[in-house]
């Protein structure tokens, strides 16, 4: 499979603990992209990368979130302290600029704060 | 990026062509028409793209009215597992991010 891989597919946390995603994104692919969606509602964007800087953040980013892309390659996401409000489907995705800059998703990382 | 307007929900037949309409009036001279759509419970798919011209590909076509206003995706043959939540998005090819609106809830019935 040559898609956004995302790991884990379900965590299930109790509130106040500190939870991490990893996004592979597609390979040689140097954008980088974290979204959320709640039910009911459309992905929103919460920040992305180019290689391996930060190059914008939403203010849904909250200072319990962090995002990493180290080495330009994978990126993790990490939500410190979670809160019920933060259950929801977390997103990556990658595009490739140079290619026309189509972005795919992968299928979403769901947490439940319990 | 300009937004978008759509219909909220629409159904269609089994094995008859889906038109899914999107209305962009802002959208400017470099802005691309994008098309995703996300079935259930997974990451959105993304369909097809265009700037003017009409586009097609194995999954769908896209038409764009000749002053870009508006435009039209078209399911060819509509099946049960085309059932989805389909979104018309706005984009430069240079944008950093893209920005979802609420989308059509498209339900293929038998």
């Amino acid at each position: 499979d040559t898609g956004v891989s995302q790991d884990p597919r379900h965590k299930i946390t109790k509130r106040g603990q500190n939870v991490t995603f990893r996004c592979d994104p597609i390979s040689e692919h140097n954008r980088l992209y974290w979204y959320r969606q709640t039910l009911g509602q459309g992905p929103e964007f919460l920040t992305y990368f180019q290689n391996e800087a930060q190059l914008e953040k939403s203010r849904l980013l909250s200072d319990r979130f962090s995002a990493e892309r180290p080495k330009g390659s994978f990126s993790t996401l990490e939500i410190q302290r979670t809160e019920q409000g933060d259950s929801a489907m977390y997103l990556c995705a990658s595009s490739l600029v140079r290619d026309g800059n189509t972005i795919y998703f992968g299928e979403g990382s769901w947490l439940t704060v319990v | 990026d300009a937004k978008t307007t759509q219909p909220p929900s629409m159904d269609c037949a089994e094995g008859r062509a889906a038109n899914l309409p999107c209305n962009h009036s802002t959208i400017s001279g470099n802005e691309y028409v994008y098309w995703y759509r996300q079935i259930h419970s997974q990451g959105p798919q993304y369909i097809i793209h265009g700037l003017k011209n009409n586009e097609t590909n194995e999954m769908a076509s896209l038409i764009i009215t000749e002053d870009r206003k508006s435009s039209t995706l078209i399911l060819p043959h509509a099946t049960l597992r085309d059932t989805a939540v389909y979104y018309c998005i706005v984009r430069s090819a240079a944008g950093n991010k893209l920005t979802f609106g609420g989308g059509t809830r498209v339900l293929v019935k038998p």
